[in-house]
C-alpha cells in the first residue's frame, strides 16, 4: 500500500497570507490526524478527522482549521499567517480501532517570512 | 490533561553500547502506549506498542520497552546499538479509547559514534 502522501513538501509564505496544506491517507483509513512539529515544542496535536467530522482537537487558535473529503483526504488550513507558524507539519492515518496506531508522511515544511 | 516527559533531550553512544531511554506520562486511566522513531531525512515510524498484556513489548530492530504501570513508565532499551540507530526517538500516550489524540513528548536524540 502507498503510504501517508503529504503535498507540498516545502512551502514559503509570508505574514498574513493564508496557507492550504494536504493529505491523502492510506487507503482503507478514515481517521486523520494533523500535527505541528518544532524544535522547541516537539510534536502537537492540532486535530483529528474521522469520516468527515473533527473528532478532537488541539489547542491552537482558530486560525488553524480542517476538514476531511468523503474520501478521507484532508486539507489543512492557516490563515493569518505568523512568523510562528513555521514548523514542519505531519500528518498521520490511521485503521479504525483504539490500538491502531499511527502512520505518518514525510510533512509539509512551511516557512512563514 | 495527559503529558509525557522524556528526561534525555540527546544521548551520546559509542556502538555496542546499551541504551535506556526514560518516558513517563501522567494520565490515571487505561493508556496505549507507543514509541517512535525518526531517521534524518525520514518520516515517524513506529517502534513498537503497548495495549495490554505482557509489559516487556519487543519491536523492529532489536528494540524493547518495559511498561511500569506503578511508576507510569515506558522505557525504551536496546542492549546494543548501532551506528544506523542515530535518529530522534519519540514517546506517545493516548488514553485507551476511540478518538483521543496521541500526545508526543519532546523527544530524545540519540547519536551513535562508529
Amino acid at each position: 500500500k502507498a503510504g501517508v502522501t503529504q503535498t507540498p513538501r516545502y512551502l514559503i509564505k509570508t505574514r498574513g497570507q493564508q496557507v492550504t496544506l494536504s493529505c491523502s491517507p492510506i487507503s482503507g483509513h478514515r481517521s486523520v490526524s494533523w500535527y505541528q512539529q518544532t524544535p522547541g515544542q516537539g510534536l502537537q496535536f492540532l486535530f483529528e478527522y474521522f469520516s468527515e467530522t473533527q473528532r478532537n482537537k488541539g489547542n491552537f487558535p482558530g486560525r488553524f482549521s480542517g476538514r476531511q473529503f468523503s474520501n478521507s483526504r484532508s486539507e489543512m488550513n492557516v490563515s493569518t499567517l505568523e512568523l510562528g507558524d513555521s514548523a514542519l507539519y505531519l500528518c498521520a492515518s490511521k485503521e479504525p480501532g483504539v490500538h491502531s496506531p499511527l502512520h505518518f508522511g514525510n510533512g509539509t515544511r512551511l516557512t512563514v517570512t | 490533561a495527559q503529558s509525557v516527559s522524556q528526561h534525555n533531550h540527546h544521548v551520546i553512544l559509542s556502538e555496542a553500547a546499551s541504551l535506556e531511554l526514560g518516558c513517563n506520562y501522567s494520565y490515571g486511566g487505561t493508556v496505549n502506549l507507543f514509541w517512535y522513531v525518526q531517521y534524518p531525512g525520514q518520516h515517524l515510524q513506529l517502534l513498537l506498542k503497548y495495549f495490554s498484556g505482557d509489559p516487556l513489548v519487543k519491536g523492529i530492530k532489536g528494540f524493547e520497552a518495559e511498561f511500569i504501570k506503578s511508576k507510569f513508565s515506558f522505557n525504551l532499551r536496546k542492549p546494543s546499538v548501532q551506528w544506523s540507530d542515530t535518529a530522534e526517538y519519540f514517546c506517545a500516550v493516548n488514553a485507551g479509547q476511540a478518538g483521543t489524540a496521541l500526545i508526543f513528548g519532546k523527544g530524545t536524540t540519540l547519536s551513535v559514534s562508529s
